[in-house]
């Protein structure tokens, strides 16, 4: 079985430019999620979807970050304008709805 | 709100040795408790999980206890491997276990096993 796929895996980027990182979660889940890993500290939740809604995106910073989830399927998190604070690793993850969490490898980005 | 606090690493033991990983949380409800892992190259893995107080996890040599009574839920391996070499980090969830739930994390603790 496929796991969850991200791309690009390394994005470098000067602050203010845009970056737009993709998932594409495990064939059937029904709930993704974009988590922030600063470096030295745990995963933090952006956002969860259940199928094309949004259940929590609460500490997802909105005047910079954007996410969208078209069709229940594959979601794109980006960021525009980049500041430096937002260099960090961006994980995906998926499951079944009340099931288990699959994450993806991460998109590390760094922002000069 | 919910947090999770790990011990500091790194941590760093010759093989077949005891390992301990503590790891506290608070929580204004009945958290379920999960400890994940990440090799190098790859994505984050659940290892363990329980669900209620003096539940134990276990898997591949890996034990955790959940103890209400310290908020705690430290990670044990009688006999640790090389292959064990990773980052930890200990993670809970409000209610009981569902994906949906919002996943709260500890910073992880990198762990080194050398021969």
């Amino acid at each position: 079985e496929a796991g969850v796929a991200q791309s690009p895996r390394y994005k470098i980027i000067e602050k203010r430019q845009s970056v737009a990182f993709w998932c594409n979660p495990i064939s059937g889940h029904a709930t993704l999620y974009w988590y922030q890993q600063i470096l030295g500290q745990g995963p933090k939740l952006l956002i969860q979807f259940q199928n094309n809604g949004v259940v929590d995106d609460s500490q997802l910073p909105k005047d910079r970050f954007s996410a969208e989830r078209l069709k229940g399927v594959d979601s794109t998190l980006k960021i525009q304008p980049a500041k430096l604070e937002d260099s960090a690793v961006y994980l995906c993850a998926s499951s079944l709805v009340g099931g288990e969490l699959f994450f993806g490898e991460g998109s590390r980005l760094t922002v000069l | 709100g919910d947090s999770v606090t790990q011990m500091e690493g790194p941590v760093t033991l010759s093989e077949e040795a005891f390992l301990t990983i503590n790891c506290t949380y608070t929580a204004t409800g009945y958290p379920s408790l999960f400890w994940y892992v990440q090799y190098p190259g790859e994505g984050l893995q659940l290892l363990l999980k329980a669900t209620k107080a003096d539940d134990k996890g276990s898997n591949k040599g890996f034990e955790a206890t959940y103890r209400k009574e310290t908020t705690s839920f430290h990670l044990e391996k009688g006999s640790v491997q090389v292959s064990d070499s990773a980052v930890y980090f200990c993670a809970l969830s409000d209610g009981a276990f569902q994906g949906a739930q919002k996943l709260v994390f500890g910073q992880g603790t990198r762990l080194t096993i050398n021969p």
